[in-house]
């Protein structure tokens, strides 16, 4: 049972450049987030999805996009990438709303 | 904005000791409260939940109470072990409204366990 699945695990971009972070899960969940980490800060939510089709801002959405075509799938873009965008990005899946969400392992992206 | 934070940042306690985490939210519409552990290098694990509606449930060494007046949320961990050190993040998700299927985290606190 792989769970949650997150790649790639390290990135290193230039500013400017873009790339797609790929989530998938195999638990049949509706609910999908991804978050970003930055030291000493905790997880601050990206962009959520509570179903195949659908997508919502969270709280920091600003510079990224995301698509859910399929329920298996949740995608993180970055158009143009900015230093600031270097963290730690998370991505996690729950059955419902308010049940256990399940994490991946994390990408680390570095933009230089 | 509506926020869940944390009053320490840092927990020091010797092995065996009891340790109790606390968490402040702000968001009265929050129902729903989850308690997540973080070792190095990995993402969050789920420990315990509890809803609006219980002001205390229990785990395998581990108890959640939560405290709707003062909208305090704490994780105590009995018999606190090595493998316990690690960052603890609460988090907190509504059971309706436009927000649902928001989950918002605190900013963590390291506990950290000496033998």
């Amino acid at each position: 049972n792989a769970g949650v699945t997150q790649t790639p695990k390290f990135r290193v971009l230039k500013t400017g450049q873009s790339m797609t972070l790929l989530c998938a899960q195999d638990m049949n969940h509706e609910y999908m987030y991804w978050y970003r980490q930055d030291p000493g800060m905790g997880l601050r939510l990206i962009h959520y999805s509570v179903g195949e089709g659908t997508t919502a801002k969270g709280e920091v959405p600003d510079g990224y996009n995301v698509s859910r075509l399929k329920k298996q799938n949740f995608l993180l873009g970055l158009e143009s990438a900015a230093p600031s965008q270097t963290s730690v990005y998370f991505c996690a899946s729950s059955y419902t709303g308010t049940a256990e969400a399940f994490f991946g392992q994390g990408t680390r992206l570095t933009v230089v | 904005g509506e926020s869940v934070g944390l009053h320490l940042p840092t927990l020091s306690v010797q092995e065996g000791d009891n340790s109790i985490i606390n968490c402040a939210y702000s968001n009265s519409a929050s129902d729903y409260f989850i308690w997540y552990k973080q070792e190095s290098g990995k993402g969050p694990q789920f420990i315990i939940d509890i809803r609006s509606n219980m002001d205390k449930r229990q785990g395998q060494r581990v108890t959640v109470l939560l405290n709707k007046t003062v909208k305090h949320l704490s994780l105590q961990i009995a018999a606190t072990q090595p493998g316990d050190s690690a960052v603890y993040f609460c988090a907190e998700a509504s059971l309706g409204g436009t927000s649902y299927g928001k989950l918002t985290f605190g900013q963590g606190t390291i506990l950290t366990v000496h033998p």
